[in-house]
């Protein structure tokens, strides 16, 4: 059964600390990572998709790496509208549903 | 902006009541999936469609639910003799049908059981 651990669940920031958000996975053949922010009353929003170790992707503030273990998302001079939950997902084998996890709550003060 | 659309968006209803929710995908997406998230936690996944059949279902899905997607359009998740454990938001997603697309969330609706 695929596993998504997320560390740490919550964290609590200055505007403009930088931080990373861990995601570590176990699962039989990784098709896809998923990172995607979850406000208050919200459904999740896509943010990225890595698909091999090694990828990089960015997107304004936020930028996900991933390697064959963990996925990392790092959030770089965060302002308070980062302010969200953060969640990873993959995807794997021949399923075509997400496994997420269980999110990690950042809150950024001014 | 057309993304996937739920209704309702909240529904307070009494234990052993029936209700059934609806999610509109974003209209060239021809895979939905349900998910259901508590508080504190990741969503999981209930069931998923791709057009108008179902091709998989969670061990998380009782007897009591079903899920249809006539027409391989809308979809709409029926919840038969509601319990206190049923209480949780109710997510749809809709995502292309090529592999590792990403699944695009709609704002879900929120149960809550008396």
């Amino acid at each position: 059964e695929d596993q998504v651990t997320q560390s740490p669940e919550a964290l609590r920031l200055q505007e403009g600390e930088s931080s990373s958000l861990n995601c570590s996975y176990t699962v039989s053949g990784l098709r896809g990572l998923f990172w995607y922010r979850q406000d208050p009353g919200k459904g999740p929003e896509f943010l990225f998709t890595l698909y091999s170790a090694g990828e990089e992707k960015e997107k304004e503030r936020l930028k996900a790496t991933l390697t064959k273990k963990e996925s990392f998302l790092h959030i770089t001079a965060p302002k308070p509208e980062d302010s969200a939950t953060y969640l990873c997902a993959v995807q794997a084998g021949n399923d075509y549903k997400l496994s997420f996890g269980a999110g990690t709550t950042v809150t950024v003060r001014a | 902006d057309t993304g996937v659309s739920q209704d309702p968006r909240h529904k307070i209803t009494k234990r052993g009541q029936n209700v059934t929710f609806r999610c509109d995908p974003i209209s060239e997406h021809n895979r939905l999936y349900w998910y259901r998230q508590t508080l504190g936690q990741g969503p999981e996944f209930l069931t998923y469609f791709q057009n108008e059949a179902q091709l998989e279902k969670s061990r998380l899905l009782s007897d009591r639910f079903s899920a249809e997607r006539p027409k391989g359009s809308f979809s709409t998740l029926e919840i038969q003799r509601t319990e206190q454990g049923d209480s949780a938001m109710y997510l749809c997603a809709s995502s292309l049908g090529f592999s590792n697309q990403p699944q695009h969330f709609g704002d879900g609706t929120r149960l809550s059981i008396l």
